[in-house]
């Protein structure tokens, strides 16, 4: 099993429909990350948590939401879908902050909203 | 505000040949780290090489070395020795060395450039 597993790989929704996607990791990490990519804007951070109680919005939380129900699954809501939120998105998890490792990524979902 | 920059959004090497990625970055902050990843067209993000603001040489991981000029703030990747299988997008990434608050930890938050795609031609 991967370390780092996010549900589901693709996934095409419809505009207006709510959407979560999961993640969950095995490597025993505090910090957990969720980024999405856009072609030409690298990865941008959406939320980030260092433990169950401590979340923090990233750059562009603005039509998402997140729970961490336990230290090992970080899941990422899409309220209300729309075309523009149409991206892959990682999960990530890091474990210290000084690592010289960075992350260890997940796979990615690959969401389309149509 | 912390910044990278790769001015490269696409590159083509011959097979066997070096080639140099370049990224940028700003800081005002003495102690950062700085890494680059690779993305194969199969999406997943490989983690290549790490360069601490305070290490005295440049990272090397095999084929793989990393251009530290700290003055001028670039972190270049160089892979020597290109494979077809090297064909890939490329991201730099930043630590963040941002606290959330007076004596925390660092957030661990990376910031990453818009990625450079290489081909590699046989």
């Amino acid at each position: 099993d991967a370390d780092v597993t996010q549900t589901p790989r693709n996934r095409i929704t419809k505009t207006g429909k709510r959407i979560m996607l999961e993640c969950s990791q095995t490597k025993g990490h505090d910090r957990m990350y969720w980024y999405r990519q856009d072609p030409g804007l690298g990865l941008q951070l959406i939320y980030y948590s260092f433990d169950v109680k401590d979340i923090n919005k990233g750059e562009i939380s603005d039509g998402y939401s997140v729970s961490r129900q336990a230290q090992a699954k970080f899941s990422l809501s899409l309220e209300s879908a729309i075309p523009n939120q149409t991206a892959l998105y990682f999960c990530a998890t890091s474990e210290y902050p000084d690592s010289s490792y960075g992350y260890t990524f997940g796979s990615g979902t690959r969401l389309t909203v149509v | 505000a912390q910044k990278i920059t790769q001015t490269q959004p696409g590159m083509f090497v011959q097979e066997k040949e070096a080639v140099t990625l370049d990224c940028t970055y700003d800081t005002s902050d003495p102690s950062y780290g700085l890494f680059w990843y690779k993305q194969p067209s199969s999406g997943e993000m490989i983690f290549l090489i790490y360069q601490g603001s305070y290490d005295q040489q440049n990272a090397t991981e095999g084929r793989y070395s990393l251009n530290f000029q700290k003055a001028r703030k670039s972190a270049n990747l160089v892979i020597s020795a290109s494979q077809l299988g090297d064909s890939a997008m490329y991201f730099c990434a930043m630590r963040d060395p941002q606290r959330l608050r007076h004596g925390s930890s660092n957030t661990g938050k990376l910031i990453f450039g818009q990625g450079t795609t290489l081909q590699v031609k046989p």
